[in-house]
């Protein structure tokens, strides 16, 4: 039962760079989540899909993009890294938008230098 | 002001006692109540959820929301070591297909045998 899957688990990028964040869920869940997590401000959302082919732009979009692979994956990505982007990630998913429980992934630590 | 407002603790109780966590919100729309439990470099797990006002009892776990202080508290009896956690309250009014989730910063809590 792997529920949510990151990849990868830490990263150390340079200011500039890019990269993408894997999510995958195997709980057949309509609705997937990106959230950072920084010391004291709690979990921020940053993008959603209520389902597959829709995204959504959170609280904290600025600086990410998201694709929605098919219902099961759902990628975050970093086109210029900057130091503020230093966080934890987490993916999550629910059945659908209005869903109590959230599974969430184990989390990617990100520092940009 | 945060939508959202938990006490960062961190909290440090023995083994046995009754803790209390609390959170306090702005937003009266919110109607569904979550707590979340976060073990060190882990992701958030559902622990409880509530619907409006009143008290909802689960194990050693309580859950307790007040909607005209804007107030939600989680009670733990018999506190346990393996209780030592991060606790994040979570709530929406799961509007329209709105992802209008927010979540508190967290507290941290340590149980001493």
């Amino acid at each position: 039962n792997a529920g949510v899957t990151q990849t990868p688990k830490f990263q150390v990028l340079k200011t500039g760079q890019s990269m993408t964040l894997q999510c995958a869920q195997d709980m057949n869940h309509n609705s997937m989540y990106w959230y950072r997590q920084d010391p004291g401000m709690g979990l921020r959302l940053i993008y959603y899909s209520a389902s597959e082919g829709t995204t959504d732009k959170g609280e904290v979009p600025n600086g990410y993009n998201v694709s929605r692979l098919n219902k099961r994956e759902f990628s975050l990505r970093l086109e210029s890294a900057a130091p503020s982007q230093t966080s934890v990630y987490f993916c999550a998913s629910s059945e659908a938008v209005q869903a109590y429980g959230y599974t969430f992934g184990s989390g990617t630590r990100l520092t940009v230098v | 002001q945060k939508e959202v407002e938990q006490d960062p603790g961190p909290l440090s109780v023995p083994e046995g006692a009754i803790v209390s966590l609390n959170c306090t919100y702005s937003n009266s729309a919110f109607q569904y109540f979550m707590w979340y439990r976060q073990y060190s470099r882990k992701g958030p797990e559902l622990l409880m959820y509530t619907y409006s006002s009143g008290n909802k009892e689960d194990g050693r776990f309580t859950a307790q929301v007040d909607k005209s202080s804007k107030y939600i508290s989680l009670f733990i009896r018999d506190s346990q070591p393996s209780d030592s956690a991060t606790y994040l309250c979570a709530m929406s009014a799961f509007g329209d297909n709105n992802n209008d989730m927010r979540f508190g910063a967290g507290t941290r809590l340590t149980v001493k045998p």
